[in-house]
């Protein structure tokens, strides 16, 4: 099966740019997750969807972060408008149930100048 | 929420076994004790899982002692291509936390010929 896709793989933008990372995770995984992991710090979580509802979004930093899995498939985070503190590797996962293990992309490497 | 300590860094050669312990002293009864693995520039991926006791599959054992403060990951006879971060993860098996993972700084195994 294929694995979770994420896109782009690398993104470099300005302070104040908008930024939209995508997400597909592996068909049929209900749940989808963000984490996420800024320099020199442990990867954190951001949120978890069920199908198109969001779970758990207790980890998002601030307003300024916005995910939407419309459809329930693929998923899409938003940063707007990035600051500098928002570089970092941005992964996406998914899994079957919510006791499965999760699948997790190989990430996009945001870089915010 | 119950956090782990593993080692920093750890040096092995090739086929030798490999034991890597984590304390995690305030594991709560939801909670599964649960091993990833992270090669650079690739996101984490699930080795395996338990609860209590020993779980064995193709790749690694786990071993968990009665009191599940602590447990070990085995990776028999290593080669190079094990060189990798390695996370001990702690989570809640209730239904709406199964996949909040709480990473810390892993444990950074380097192999050598």
């Amino acid at each position: 099966e294929a694995g979770v896709t994420q896109f782009p793989s690398h993104s470099v933008i300005e302070k104040g740019q908008t930024v939209t990372l995508r997400c597909d995770p592996i068909s049929g995984h209900d749940n989808l997750y963000w984490y996420r992991r800024v320099m020199g710090k442990e990867i954190k979580f951001l949120l978890h969807f069920v199908k198109e509802s969001k779970q758990d979004e207790s980890g998002m930093p601030n307003n300024r972060f916005l995910a939407e899995r419309t459809g329930g498939t693929y998923s899409t985070l938003k940063v707007q408008p990035a600051e500098l503190e928002d570089s970092g590797v941005y992964f996406c996962a998914s899994s079957h149930r919510w006791d499965s293990p999760l699948h997790f992309g190989n990430g996009t490497r945001l870089t915010v100048t | 929420l119950a956090k782990t300590t593993q080692p920093i860094s750890m040096d092995s050669y090739e086929g030798q076994e490999v034991n890597i312990t984590c304390s995690h002293n305030n594991i709560a009864t939801n909670d599964y004790i649960t091993w990833y693995q992270q090669f650079p520039s690739q996101g984490p991926r699930f080795i395996i899982q338990g609860y209590k006791t020993k779980v064995t599959n193709e790749v690694a054992s786990l071993f968990i002692p009665a009191d599940r403060k602590s447990s070990t990951l085995s990776l028999p006879r290593v080669s190079l291509s094990d060189t990798a971060v390695y996370y001990c993860l702690v989570g809640d098996m209730r239904r709406n936390q199964g996949g909040k993972l709480i990473f810390g700084q892993g444990t950074e195994l380097s192999v050598k010929p």
